[in-house]
Parts: C-alpha cells; sequence; structure tokens
C-alpha cells in the first residue's frame, strides 16, 4: 500500500476541468511537504508537469494547475483534451525515500 | 538537452545477479542526485534508490535492502544499479531518473527504461 493515495481513475469530457487527489497518509505524512505530479503514457517514461506542489516545467501548458491543502496535494486539468487521456502519478520525498502514489487513470469521455 | 540511457536489463532465473547502467549526457552530471525507480509494465512506479550528487550517500527501499546497491561513477558520467539474489517480484522495467538537486527533490528527467524480467 503507498503512503500516498490516488483514486483510480477519473473521467471527464472534453473542455471539462478535472481534479486528481493524492493524499499522504501514515506516519510520514507530516513529511512530505513538497509534491510533484507526472504523466505517462504506455511504453513511455513519465513526464514532469508539476513541481514544488504548483509549479509548471517550461514547456508544460497551463491547463496543469497544482495545489496542496493540508496533507493533499491536488493536480487540476483545466480544458480536457483526448491528448490529456493517460496515467498520471503523484511523488514526494523525504530525507530517506522518495514515495509515489498508485496512480490515475485520466479518461476522456 | 538532458539525456539517460539505461541498459543491462534482460531474463535471469531467480537468484541471479545484474547489473544495471545509465549513461547520462546533456547536464553536469556529479552535480545531482539520481534515483533508480521501477515499475512492473501496467502498475505504478515503486522508488528503488537514491544516490547524492558525490556518491556518499545512498538509500535503498526495504524491499531492495540488502540485495541492490546504487553506484555512481562521475567521471564516466555514469549511473549503476548492482542487483543480487534477484526474485520473480523484481520482474520490472527500471528507470534512471535524475533528482532536480545534489541530494534530496522531485525527478525532473526519466530515462526510457530497460525491462528486467525474473524467472525460470
Amino acid at each position: 500500500q503507498s503512503a500516498l493515495t490516488q483514486p483510480a481513475s477519473v473521467s471527464g469530457s472534453p473542455g471539462q476541468s478535472i481534479t486528481i487527489s493524492c493524499t499522504a497518509a501514515g506516519s510520514d505524512a507530516g513529511y512530505y511537504q513538497y509534491f510533484s505530479w507526472y504523466q505517462q503514457f504506455p511504453g513511455k517514461a513519465p513526464k514532469l508537469i508539476i513541481y514544488d506542489g504548483s509549479r509548471r516545467p517550461s514547456g508544460v501548458s497551463n491547463r496543469f494547475s497544482g495545489s496542496k491543502s493540508g496533507y493533499t496535494a491536488s493536480l487540476t486539468i483545466s480544458g480536457l483534451q483526448a491528448e490529456d487521456e493517460g496515467l498520471y502519478f503523484c511523488s514526494s520525498y523525504t530525507t530517506f525515500s522518495t514515495v509515489f502514489g498508485g496512480g490515475t487513470t485520466v479518461t476522456v469521455l | 538537452q538532458v539525456q539517460l540511457v539505461e541498459s543491462g536489463g534482460g531474463m535471469v532465473p531467480p537468484g541471479r545477479s545484474l547489473r544495471l547502467s545509465c549513461a547520462a549526457s546533456g547536464f553536469d552530471f556529479s552535480s545531482y542526485g539520481m534515483n533508480w525507480v521501477r515499475q512492473v509494465p501496467g502498475k505504478g512506479l515503486e522508488w528503488v534508490a537514491t544516490i547524492w550528487n558525490d556518491g556518499n550517500v545512498q538509500h535503498h527501499a526495504d524491499s531492495v535492502k540488502g540485495r541492490f546497491t546504487i553506484a555512481r561513477d562521475n567521471s564516466k558520467t555514469t549511473l549503476y544499479l548492482e542487483m543480487n539474489s534477484l526474485r520473480v517480484e523484481d520482474t520490472a522495467v527500471y528507470f534512471c531518473a535524475k533528482i532536480s538537486s545534489p541530494r534530496l527533490g522531485y525527478v525532473d528527467n526519466w530515462g526510457q527504461g530497460t525491462l528486467v524480467t525474473v524467472s525460470s
């Protein structure tokens, strides 16, 4: 069981906004201060889309945004497009380890 | 641009050893920490190990502690993962991943991965 819990799947229609949550649990939950998000397509490596909770790397669409409240980080995809369909992972780190959420499959209806 | 190219994967029987390599280019390798992360095809990501930029500190996941060892050669800009006593459950794609800072931080670049299959 991952220390970061994500919903298994989220879906939405084109143009809609969806939000994926990532909740830290367990004894280390308070140590997870900085969250990043990754997008992955089948057979490909993950790609960084959000870091430090809400920052976007150069070249990443501004339709992707991140936030954090308490022990929960969130990724919002606005103006959902067919090309957004894929797998999304959250991640955080402590002094001794890195953790990933179980992943959320985004489906565009 | 950053390039990370893994090699060394393959099929081995349980109990055997394998060494993965990751050739890095396009950035100052000695200034960044590095991770190995694995993924069973179709499943989630699992952190395996971290090594700081100078190679002096390593951390390993409990699932591989005592069997796997992460190492680096900054003169060759290469990251390694020595895997011993391999188990069926170690079967996965292994990604080499660059960390955003010398020690701790998020992964900002990934290699394409190399498949390790442990099977009799």
